[in-house]
């Protein structure tokens, strides 16, 4: 079946530097949707980001991602970490039709002053 | 705007025992979800349902029983609570495949 891979674990940068978290995909289809979901502590995860298009990058509130088929990756990235950046970063696959989004195992990201 | 509101925030029950939780949206979205979270598991799919009536198991099934009755609410159902199992589910929702996921606040389960 489908699944994600991301950054294992725990990520802490200092404010100010750039942001990388990776995301890797595998599935059987060709035409997967790729997701970013952000969940604040005490919060419920919403969406980030998304993209379906091949090479083109998508942003959003600072945060851009690429879709690239050929390295099935979808990573993260941010230009200056900031202290409200901290939070729990979830990486999604929808593939088929049926409906199912499939997510990773999550990677935390810790921002310092 | 809609919202998805989950029922009981807490829960709390014995080993072994049946526990129900609900679930009720109100965007009229066709598409529900049960998520389970644990900390470094991210989030698994339990069931989900494209439509009233509809029933999709996902990767975590086994345990769990869901029912959809009314395109609004969504229910899951822990058919017997063991200890290893204490998590938050998380209820979601969306217009259809591929589109934008709505989550509820969690109910936090544990297990005496």
């Amino acid at each position: 079946g489908d699944s994600v891979t991301q950054t294992e674990g725990l990520v802490t940068l200092t404010e100010g530097l750039p942001v990388m978290l990776n995301c890797t995909y595998q599935t059987i289809y060709s035409n997967p949707f790729l997701f970013w979901y952000v969940q604040h502590l005490n919060e419920s995860p919403r969406l980030l980001l998304k993209s379906f298009t091949d090479n083109k990058r998508t942003e959003h509130q600072g945060f851009h991602a690429t879709l690239h088929k050929s390295s099935s990756s979808f990573h993260l990235q941010k230009s200056s970490a900031q202290l409200s950046d901290s939070a729990l970063y979830y990486c999604a696959l929808s593939t088929g039709g049926n409906n199912k989004l499939t997510f990773g195992q999550g990677t935390v990201l810790s921002v310092i002053p | 705007g809609g919202i998805i509101t989950q029922t009981p925030k807490f829960l709390i029950g014995q080993e072994g025992q049946k526990l129900t939780l609900k679930c009720q949206q109100n965007f009229n979205h066709d598409t529900m979800y049960w998520y389970r979270q644990d900390s470094g598991k991210g989030l698994r799919l339990i069931y989900y349902s494209i439509t009233e009536n509809d029933l999709q198991k996902g990767d975590l099934s086994e345990g769990y029983d869901a029912s959809r009755e009314k395109k609004s609410s969504f229910s899951l159902t822990v058919t017997s609570a063991q200890k290893n199992e204490m998590a938050v589910f998380l209820c979601a929702s969306s217009i259809g495949g591929r589109k934008t996921l709505y989550f509820g606040s969690g109910t936090r389960l544990t297990v005496l």
